[in-house]
């Protein structure tokens, strides 16, 4: 069990420029998750996956955001059209199933927006 | 009224001193309840995990759910300089949405030596 992976730990992007964050889940866990941390906030939740299946996209995802999960095992997050308050941690969790587990979260990627 | 309240702290004691750390909540249908550990610039770590009412205890960890009051507490027992971090409490209703967590604040903890 290597824990939750997340690439890069750290990325500034001017306005307007698109980014994309990948996130590798421990191993055999078939369930993924997306939330954002802002400063001084718990993280909220952004969206889940069910093996390649995105099960569920909350409203704070916006039509900027959009999430893969193309072959069941990484994902990754891409923002296009960046903007100031797009600026947090993004976090990735996987969990081995659903009722089972509670979520194990990556160290994050940490989006600056200037 | 947000769903889940955590006093933001921050919180500082001495090195051995009893930590209580606590969250409400308003919805009645969570049913699973988490501690997670935040250190600066790193994701969260789970400390504790239980489901519905009672107590879980873990080392010199503690955790306790009033559902009836809807009230939950973290105890850390002999607190070293190396619990210094951000604890957050999360918690999530049974059932196919389980892994909604919602979180509280997080409440900032300084243990002095």
């Amino acid at each position: 069990d290597t824990g939750v992976s997340q690439n890069p730990r750290h990325k500034i992007t001017k306005r307007g420029q698109n980014v994309t964050f990948r996130c590798d889940p421990i191993s055999e866990h078939n369930r993924l998750y997306w939330y954002r941390q802002t400063l001084g906030q718990g993280p909220e939740f952004l969206t889940y996956f069910q093996n390649e299946a995105q099960l569920e996209k909350s409203r704070l995802l916006s039509d900027r955001f959009s999430a893969e999960r193309p072959k069941g095992s990484f994902s990754t997050l891409e923002i296009q059209r960046t903007e100031q308050g797009d600026s947090a941690m993004y976090l990735c969790a996987s969990s081995p199933r659903q009722g089972e587990a509670p979520l194990h979260f990556g160290n994050g990627t940490r989006l600056t927006v200037t | 009224q947000k769903e889940v309240e955590q006093d933001p702290g921050p919180l500082s004691v001495p090195e051995g001193a009893i930590v209580s750390l606590n969250c409400t909540y308003s919805n009645s249908a969570f049913q699973y309840f988490m501690w997670y550990r935040q250190y600066s610039r790193k994701g969260p770590e789970l400390l504790m995990y239980t489901y519905s009412s009672g107590n879980k205890e873990d080392g010199r960890f503690t955790a306790q759910v009033d559902k009836s009051s809807k009230y939950i507490s973290l105890f850390i027992r002999d607190s070293q300089p190396s619990d210094s971090a951000t604890y957050l409490c999360a918690m999530s209703a049974s059932g196919g949405s389980n892994y909604k967590l919602t979180f509280g604040k997080g409440t900032l903890l300084t243990v002095n030596p």
